[in-house]
């Protein structure tokens, strides 16, 4: 089955405490992305990946941190994590083609106490 | 810059009835249009896209969306609505000139009452 898995689906942590949030697809899609929701603003988009080891910032991408050393996994990486951070986080996959739309995992909700 | 926006944080309608979920849109070039559908504790599922010269996309669980160009609108439809449809609904849109970013609007909640 086409699958985006990310673990773990929910996190409570302290402030400060490093955290990374895996994410995996299995349709050996180039593109991934990480995405945050918050009520009343919709999905903003974190960091994307082109492809293995081509990575670039979305529009909210301090604090986080990614890697792409595989074509399979893009791990977030939170280095210091803070209360602002608290948010619902998803990531996602696509294949090649401006139209391909995207899939999504379940989601990992975080708590920064 | 792109933007994306939902007018309505909330539609409410009565089983059977059609609804609308609006879309508007500000995007270079030529765009890419999407509509995801959201359920709670789940992911965003991908419902439709626009198809270029097509006005009217047809897509998943019968929905279809509206595209009109000279309105830069992309609104979700569906004829006779299900309580099942009851959902959070958004419109994405990337642009056309070869970017990677995918800018998606707030949201709607649909609420389909029985």
């Amino acid at each position: 089955e086409a699958q985006v898995t990310q673990n773990p689906r929910y996190l409570i942590t302290v402030t400060g405490k490093k955290l990374t949030v895996t994410c995996s697809q299995n349709m050996n899609h180039e593109y991934m992305s990480w995405y945050r929701q918050d009520p009343g603003l919709g999905l903003r988009q974190i960091y994307y990946s082109m492809n293995v080891e081509v990575t670039d910032k979305g529009d909210v991408p301090e604090g986080y941190k990614v890697s792409r050393k595989e074509k399979r996994n893009f791990p977030l990486i939170l280095e210091s994590p803070s209360p602002n951070q608290t948010s619902l986080y998803f990531c996602a996959s696509r294949g090649t083609g401006g139209n391909q739309p995207q899939h999504f995992g379940d989601g990992t909700r975080l708590s920064i106490l | 810059a792109q933007s994306v926006a939902q007018p309505e944080d909330q539609v409410n309608v009565a089983e059977g009835n059609p609804l609308t979920v609006k879309c508007t849109y500000s995007v270079s070039g030529n765009p890419y249009l999407f509509w995801y559908v959201q359920y709670p504790n789940r992911g965003l599922q991908f419902l439709l896209k626009y198809i270029t010269g097509d006005n009217l996309v047809k897509g998943s669980y019968g929905f279809e969306a509206e595209f009109n160009k000279s309105q830069t609108s992309f609104h979700l439809k569906k004829p006779s609505a299900l309580v099942s449809d009851s959902a959070l609904y958004f419109c994405a849109v990337r642009d056309g000139t070869g970017g990677f970013k995918t800018i998606f609007g707030a949201g709607t909640r649909l609420f389909v009452k029985a």
